[in-house]
């Protein structure tokens, strides 16, 4: 079974600028979440999507962050623009998760990562 | 307000000897569930085992186990018989029942192995 892929792994750019994330999750895995960690630190939740809808972004900052999953399976995470504070890896997980299943016991699977330096 | 702290910003072990990497948690909710993962250089972070808080044993999965202390609110990771590929930050995560449908990580512990 093939894991969680993202793309690219590595991206630098120059304040201001604008970056995209690519995230495609397990096959059949109908939840899907963005992670920003910062060095030195644990992952963050940004975003979560179950299927197509969005099920939490209460820590997406929404003035320059934007994340789609448009036909439930691949999602992209966008920044417009960039600030340096955001060099960070992204990270993209997926799981199994349905409605009426017991959520704490989810297990999340993560993909490599993307390594976003601004400079 | 759930919280997650792993005091230890490093570890040292020798190879074939085991290690517990510390991790405690603040709940109120009776339902929760405890994971570990170990992120290597590479920077995946793959599962390593996770805990029910109704489990009344304590979970294993091959050479690492969780000594799940309720009371305590601890569930620490024990890593039997090292070896040099165990070298890596271990994250200690939590998610509350009720807790809508974030996961939150500790700060993690980064472990190196000596040969």
């Amino acid at each position: 079974e093939a894991g969680v892929a993202q793309s690219p792994r590595y991206k630098i750019i120059e304040k201001r600028q604008s970056v995209a994330f690519w995230c495609n999750p397990i096959s059949g895995h109908a939840t899907l979440y963005w992670y920003q960690q910062i060095l030195g630190q644990g992952p963050k939740l940004l975003i979560q999507f179950q299927n197509n809808g969005v099920v939490d972004d209460s820590q997406l900052p929404k003035d320059r962050f934007s994340a789609e999953r448009l036909k439930g399976v691949d999602s992209t995470l966008k920044i417009q623009p960039a600030k340096l504070e955001d060099s960070a890896v992204y990270l993209c997980a997926s799981s199994s998760y349905a409605s009426g299943g017991q959520l704490y016991q989810e297990t999340q699977y993560f993909g490599p990562g993307t390594r976003l330096l601004v400079l | 307000a759930q919280k997650i702290t792993q005091t230890q910003p490093g570890m040292f072990v020798q190879e074939k000897e085991a290690v517990t990497l510390d991790c405690t948690y603040d709940t109120s909710d009776p339902s929760y569930g405890l994971f570990w993962y170990k992120q290597p250089s590479s920077g995946e972070m793959i599962f390593l085992i996770y805990q029910g808080s109704y489990d009344q044993q304590n979970a294993t999965e091959g050479r690492y186990s969780l000594n799940f202390q309720k009371a305590r609110k601890s569930a620490n990771l024990v890593i039997s018989a090292s070896q040099l590929g165990d070298s890596a930050m271990y994250f200690c995560a939590m998610r509350e029942d009720t807790g809508g449908f974030k996961t939150i990580f500790g700060a993690g512990t980064r472990l190196f192995v000596k040969a």
